[in-house]
C-alpha cells in the first residue's frame, strides 16, 4: 500500500515558468514532509522540508505547501531552471525514523 | 567530507548468484537506511539501523535479503540467491539521529543486474 503518491511521472515546464509538484498522502500520523531532488546516476538529495504545524515552508525559488485536511502537499518552483530538470521525491514521517517516499515525478524545464 | 560511500556502482550477475552491496555511512552519523528504486515503486525502504543495531527491517521483501552493520562505518545488503526481479539501484543513506527530522544523506547507489 503506497502510502506516500506522487500521481505526475512526468512534468513539462518552460523556463521562467512556475513548476508545481504535488503529492498526497494517507497516513493522518505524518509529521514531517520533505522533497528530495535527483539527477540521473545520482542519490537524491535533500531540498526543502516542513512541519505538520506549518502550512508553508520558503527557501529561495523553492516554497513547499500542505494542506494537513487534504492530505496534500505540492512544491512550487519559481522561476523554474533548466538545471531544475531532475525527478522529485516527496517523502514523509512520523515519529519514528521511518522515511516514506513517493515513486517521484520527473521535471523537464525546457528554453 | 566524503559523503555516502556506496560499492560497486555496477553489479551485473547471474540469477542464482550472491550478491553483496557495501556501503560507508557519513562519519558521525548514527542511522543508515538501505533503499530500492523500481520505477514501479519509487524509493522502498528495505532496513534502517540505529546505532549499528537492526531497528526496522519489515520492508526486506523476502529471507533471501539480509543486512548487516557490523561497526559504525561500514554495512553490506546481501542477495543470496538472487534473482532477475532484484534488479534495481539500491541506495544506501545515513543521517545524524533518523530519517524524521535530520535530512538522509544518500550515496550514488548500486545499479543492480541479474540475468
Amino acid at each position: 500500500d503506497q502510502q506516500v503518491k506522487q500521481n505526475s511521472p512526468s512534468l513539462s515546464v518552460q523556463e521562467g515558468r512556475i513548476s508545481i509538484l504535488n503529492c498526497d498522502y494517507t497516513n493522518s500520523m505524518f509529521d514531517y514532509f520533505l522533497w528530495y531532488k535527483k539527477y540521473p546516476a545520482e542519490g537524491p538529495t535533500f531540498l526543502i522540508s516542513i512541519s505538520s504545524i506549518k502550512d508553508k515552508n520558503e527557501d529561495g525559488r523553492f516554497t513547499v505547501f500542505l494542506n494537513k485536511s487534504a492530505k496534500h502537499l505540492s512544491l512550487h518552483i519559481v522561476p523554474s531552471q533548466p538545471g531544475d530538470s531532475a525527478v522529485y521525491f516527496c517523502a514523509a514521517s512520523y515519529n519514528t525514523d521511518k522515511l516514506i517516499f513517493g515513486t517521484g515525478t520527473r521535471l523537464q524545464v525546457f528554453p | 567530507d566524503a559523503g555516502v560511500i556506496q560499492s560497486p556502482r555496477h553489479e551485473v550477475t547471474e540469477m542464482g548468484q550472491e550478491v553483496t552491496l557495501r556501503c560507508k555511512p557519513i562519519s558521525g552519523h548514527n542511522s543508515l537506511f538501505w533503499y530500492r528504486q523500481t520505477m514501479m515503486r519509487g524509493l522502498e525502504l528495505l532496513i534502517y539501523f540505529n546505532n549499528n543495531v537492526p531497528i526496522d527491517d519489515s520492508g526486506m521483501p523476502e529471507d533471501r535479503f539480509s543486512a548487516k552493520m557490523p561497526n559504525a562505518s561500514f554495512s553490506t545488503l546481501k542477495i543470496q540467491p538472487s534473482e532477475p526481479r532484484d534488479s534495481a539501484v539500491y541506495f544506501c543513506a545515513s543521517s545524524l539521529f533518523g530519517g524524521g527530522n535530520s535530512p538522509l544523506h544518500f550515496g550514488n547507489g548500486t545499479r543492480l543486474t541479474v540475468t
